[in-house]
């Protein structure tokens, strides 16, 4: 398995600005991926990031609004950009490791005021 | 395109009872994994358990275990012996095994544990 941890934990910030969340793996993996949940729903993927390579993202997110580095086969972080209250959620990552097991990391609980 | 449906949005049980899960999923591949995951109200997902799609013998880990129905698209969760701990919302995943190892989730299904 894989630790995953996540800055910051929680946040509150104000429309209009950006908030850039961190994720860090304690060994390298190749494939991450970024997801958003709103309280007590399901996960929905906003990217995959894999190192070296530009993020690819699902339908409904653009890379303006939600900004992903993927600068080594630890790291990533991804940005909420221009943040409005429809933007208040939990944002998680997720490493794939050892052939499709994917493991979370604590999540960011953003709220947008 | 891939779905994958938990009916059951909420269930409880008692204590050391037991109680099955529901998820089926649709899709048109064959090379696929399922995965339950566990959600406490700490947030952190946890894997409970995964089952290759060719695989014919249904995964077990510990006071876990699954259904697994191919043919039927059916994928349920069992747990036995239900402890206060197993309280928590549980998310059924799908996974083609097409390289790009993008989960789909379902809806989730929230479950208490009663004393």
């Amino acid at each position: 398995s894989a630790v995953i941890s996540q800055k910051p934990s929680r946040d509150i910030c104000q429309r209009g600005t950006s908030l850039t969340i961190q994720c860090q793996v304690d060994s390298q993996v190749t494939m991450m991926f970024w997801y958003r949940q709103q309280p007590g729903q399901s996960l929905t993927l906003i990217a995959t990031a894999n190192q070296g390579s530009e993020a690819t993202y699902e339908s409904g997110f653009v890379i303006d609004k939600f900004p992903i580095s993927r600068p080594n086969l630890t790291f990533s972080t991804l940005t909420v950009s221009n943040m409005s209250p429809e933007d208040s959620s939990i944002y998680l990552c997720s490493v794939e490791f050892q052939g499709g097991e994917q493991y979370f990391g604590p999540g960011t609980r953003l709220t947008v005021t | 395109a891939q779905t994958v449906t938990q009916s059951q949005p909420e269930m409880s049980v008692q204590e050391a009872e037991t109680v099955t899960l529901s998820c089926t999923y649709d899709t048109s591949e064959n090379n696929y994994y399922l995965f339950w995951y566990k959600q406490p109200p700490s947030r952190q997902m946890i894997l409970v358990i995964r089952q290759e799609a060719y695989k014919q013998q249904n995964a077990t880990e510990n006071r876990f275990s699954v259904n697994f129905q191919k043919a039927a698209k059916s994928f349920s969760l069992k747990i036995s012996d239900s402890q206060l701990g197993d309280t928590a919302m549980y998310f059924c995943a799908f996974m083609i095994l097409s390289g790009t190892y993008k989960y789909i989730f379902g809806t989730g299904t929230r479950l208490k544990v009663l004393a």
